[in-house]
């Protein structure tokens, strides 16, 4: 059981958008942590998407942005591409386990 | 090239020990903090432990805390993780990963390696 709840898979057909949430508590999200993203295509290791809520590192097409509100946060990937198939995390530092932690991943299946 | 090389992964038998490398090249390695994180087959990714730069601080997961120590090398360039007393539930894929510590505690890891598997046998 992740501290951070991810939903198992989400999908979406070419082009479309799909939205992945990161449910957390008070001492992760609700209390201030930024949130990160990470993509990890199969078969290699992750790599970071989102950065501190909503920053893009250089070469992340800007079709990927990060929300957060409260004890959650999201990741919106627009005009969705077949190479967007992939699992997702989000990760987050908890006050309560002194750790970083990340979500259980989600797996995008792009139809 | 910025890169990170993980070795020393493999077959153990439970209590086991066995000793991970990471080899860091294209940036000054002194000047960050590093961490081990790892993913079992089929699961998510689990935080284990990190090094600061000068290798004086440190600081493990509950899960692995008394069993796994932490030490880098800064004059190879070199990241370790010794691992002893290992379970089965150790089993995974071990990456090591550089981490931004601009802010406070809200650190993300940006840049990993390939990752080594480590099986630990019952």
């Amino acid at each position: 059981q992740s501290v951070l709840t991810q939903p198992p898979s989400v999908s979406g057909a070419p082009g479309q958008t799909v939205t992945i949430s990161c449910t957390g508590s008070d001492s992760n999200i609700g209390a201030g942590f930024d949130v990160h993203w990470y993509q990890q295509l199969p078969g290699t290791a992750p790599k970071v998407l989102i950065y501190r809520d909503n920053n893009r590192p250089s070469g992340v097409p800007d079709r990927f942005s990060g929300s957060k509100s409260g004890t959650s946060a999201s990741l919106a990937i627009t005009g969705l591409q077949a190479e967007d198939e992939a699992d997702y995390y989000c990760q987050c530092y908890d006050n309560s386990l002194s750790a970083w932690v990340f979500g259980g991943g989600t797996k995008l299946a792009v139809l | 090239q910025v890169q990170l090389v993980e070795s020393g992964g493999g077959l153990v038998k439970s209590g086991g020990s066995l000793r991970l490398s990471c080899a860091a090249s294209g940036f000054t390695f002194s000047d960050y903090y590093m961490s081990w994180i790892r993913q079992a087959p089929g699961k998510g990714l689990e935080w284990l432990s990190y090094v600061s730069g000068s290798g004086s601080h440190t600081n493990y997961a509950d899960s692995v805390k008394g069993r796994f120590s932490i030490s880098r090398d800064n004059a190879k360039n070199s990241l370790y993780l010794q691992m002893n007393s290992l379970r089965a539930e150790d089993t995974a894929v071990y990456y090591c990963a550089r981490a931004d510590v601009v802010l406070g505690l809200n650190w993300y890891f940006d840049l990993w390696g390939r990752g080594t598997l480590v099986t630990v046998s019952s």
